[in-house]
């Protein structure tokens, strides 16, 4: 089956630890995500890469760093810079051409800071 | 920036009633897309408008995107409990990244 997926579901991290959330899609898409989600808040960009290799940075990049390697794989990494990391992150891919372009979800990860 | 906004921030309706959300950009769009997001889960898509104007309809949900292409609105007809979650739109250019407007969020009670 075709789909977009985020390991681990539940995270739990350390004060001044880095921690590495996965995110691999098997859609085929150029196009891949990272979005912030605050309890009863929308979606706030993170990072979004539109090919290989390539990443810009959204609106709230600072504390947070990506790789795209492959075409698959957008992993997504909270540095201890970022101050408030706990948060419900994620994930998502599309195709970057014309006409239908959904945006495809992962079931996210919820990540807390102990 | 491209900013997208959505009103209201939350809507409580009487099972039965009907429920409408709108969602505005800041500049003109390619297309803006609707999706629902159920308690604890994620995004899903429901819907992409692109035409000037263009009505959409599926079910009880009606989908309008205004002449301008920088409105859009969603409406519920005869709203049940599994309506319940958050509606979001998306503002999106090709070649460009979503933006996301902060959600409505629909409560239903029986």
């Amino acid at each position: 089956d075709g789909g977009i997926t985020q390991s681990p579901k539940y995270l739990f991290r350390k004060e001044g630890q880095n921690v590495t959330l996965s995110c691999e899609q098997n859609l085929n898409h150029d196009a891949m995500y990272w979005y912030r989600q605050d309890p009863g808040q929308g979606l706030r960009l993170i990072y979004y890469s539109q090919i290989v290799n390539d990443f810009q940075k959204g609106d709230i990049a600072e504390g947070y760093s990506v790789s795209r390697e492959k075409k698959e794989s957008f992993p997504l990494t909270v540095t201890s810079a970022q101050k408030n990391p706990t948060a419900f992150y994620l994930c998502a891919s599309s195709f970057t051409g014309t006409g239908v372009v959904e945006a495809f979800f992962g079931q996210g990860t919820r990540l807390t800071v102990v | 920036g491209q900013q997208v906004m959505q009103i209201p921030q939350y809507q409580h309706v009487q099972e039965g009633e009907d429920f409408t959300t709108y969602c505005n950009s800041s500049t003109t769009l390619s297309n803006i897309q609707w999706y629902k997001q159920r308690p604890g889960g994620h995004p899903v898509f429901l819907i992409q408008l692109v035409k000037s104007g263009e009505v959409k309809k599926q079910k009880r949900l009606t989908f309008q995107f205004g002449e301008a292409k920088k409105n859009s609105s969603l409406h519920i007809t005869a709203t049940q409990t599994t309506d319940v979650g958050t509606y979001f739109c998306a503002g999106h250019n090709y070649g460009q990244n979503f933006v996301f407007g902060p959600g409505t969020r629909l409560s239903v009670l029986p």
